[in-house]
Formats: C-alpha cells, structure tokens, sequence
C-alpha cells in the first residue's frame, strides 16, 4: 500500500540558512509522482514541486529542489537560503500511476520555522 | 482565473444541523475531491469524484454525503452534524495524469458546537 512517512514533527532554520525536510514513500509502482506543498499559517496550500520516478534529474524551482533518491524511497525537499517567509507546514505527496483515481496521498507534514 | 473556489470560508454549526459546502472549479479538471485537516493527522480523504455523475468513498466517508452532478462542481454534505466534524475541509481538483497535482481551495473552517 502507499504511504508517505514524513519523520519531523517541527524544524527550526537560521534565516539565509538551507534546510532540508525529510519524505520516505512506499510503494510497489514503477511509476508515480511526489509532490511537495506549502501551508502558510494562511492555511492555503501551495504547491511547490513535482518529480517523477523516471526523471532522471533532480527537481528544482527556484529556491526548492528536490533531492531524489530512488532505491532509497526518498524525495527529500531541500529550501536554499531559507526566509521568514518560509514558515510554514510542508506536505509531502505521491500519486501512483496509472491510476483510476488520481488520488494523493499526504504525509503527516513538517512545521517549518525560520528564525531570524 | 478563480481556480477552485469553497464556499463557505467560516461555519459555525450546532450538533444535528445540517449543511453544504460547495466547491467550484473552472480548470475543466476531471477529478475532485474532498479532504478534512485535523491537527497531527494530516490530510485525510472524505469522498472523491473522477467526472460528472460519479463518486467515491474515501478514507473516512462516514457522516459525509457529496454529489458532482455538473463536471465543474463538487458538493460536501453534512447531513447531521458531530463536534467530531469539527475540521478544516479542502476540496482539490485536477487533471488525471501522473505529472499532475491538486489545485486547492482555500478550505473551509468549521466548528460543530
């Protein structure tokens, strides 16, 4: 069965800092997609980034990448040169595919706080 | 461009009211779904629609009723409420393919008093 493990509960970062957060999936697919969102204390949720399981790079929008590693079940989301800004709770998320349904399926999240 | 709109935004419900959350969206997506957000359980998934005129039960349907009958609306339904339904509520939508991801909504807050 899928599942997302997200293993920290809250993180603090020095501001201008790079800060790692953590996402392990589980899956029997070949093929899937993991996600990563943002939910400022706004509660909106914002996407970030999307890597495939057939990408061979690593992701990357702007200031997020995501460090990828497959036979590791990992997709973790790396925030460079971190700002206030940046406070908020990370969702981490994949969809299998194909799929009849199309749903994700979320982590437990990661509060993130950037201290200036 | 709305994207994916729910309304309410606030609700304050008292236990046995009944009530219905809207979610519209203007993307053409194919896919819907609905999600309650409690805090330290993440995102847990009430029902689903994959088009007009079809729905599914999620992780946790119970208490919840939804109906999508056009492509670009999806219906919440409380038909008596439960201090347990006490959450905040998402509703998604996307296209179906593996590169795409939820549009969300900006959820709606209710209390059940």
């Amino acid at each position: 069965a899928q599942k997302i493990t997200q293993t920290q509960p809250g993180m603090f970062v020095q501001e201008k800092e790079a800060v790692t957060l953590d996402c392990t999936y589980d899956t029997s697919d070949q093929s899937y997609g993991l996600f990563w969102y943002k939910q400022p204390s706004s509660g909106e949720m914002i996407f970030l980034i999307y890597q495939g399981s057939y990408d061979e790079q690593n992701a990357t929008e702007g200031r997020y990448s995501l460090n990828f590693q497959k036979a590791r079940k990992s997709a973790n989301l790396v925030i460079s040169a971190s700002q206030l800004g940046d406070s908020a709770m990370y969702f981490c998320a994949m969809r299998e595919w194909p799929s009849n349904t199309g749903k994700l399926i979320f982590g437990q999240g990661t509060t993130l706080q950037v201290k200036p | 461009n709305a994207g994916v709109t729910q309304t309410p935004k606030f609700r304050v419900l008292k236990t046995g009211q009944s009530m219905t959350l809207l979610c519209a969206q203007d993307m053409n997506h194919e896919y819907m779904y609905w999600y309650r957000q409690d805090p330290g359980m993440g995102l847990r998934l009430i029902h689903y629609s994959v088009g007009e005129g079809t729905t599914a039960k999620g992780e946790v349907p119970d208490g919840y009723n939804v109906s999508r009958l056009k492509k670009q609306n999806f219906l919440l339904g409380l038909e008596s409420a439960a201090p347990s339904q006490t959450s905040v509520y998402f509703c998604a939508s996307s296209y179906s393919g593996a590169t795409y991801g939820y549009t969300f909504g900006s959820g709606t807050r209710l209390t059940v008093v």
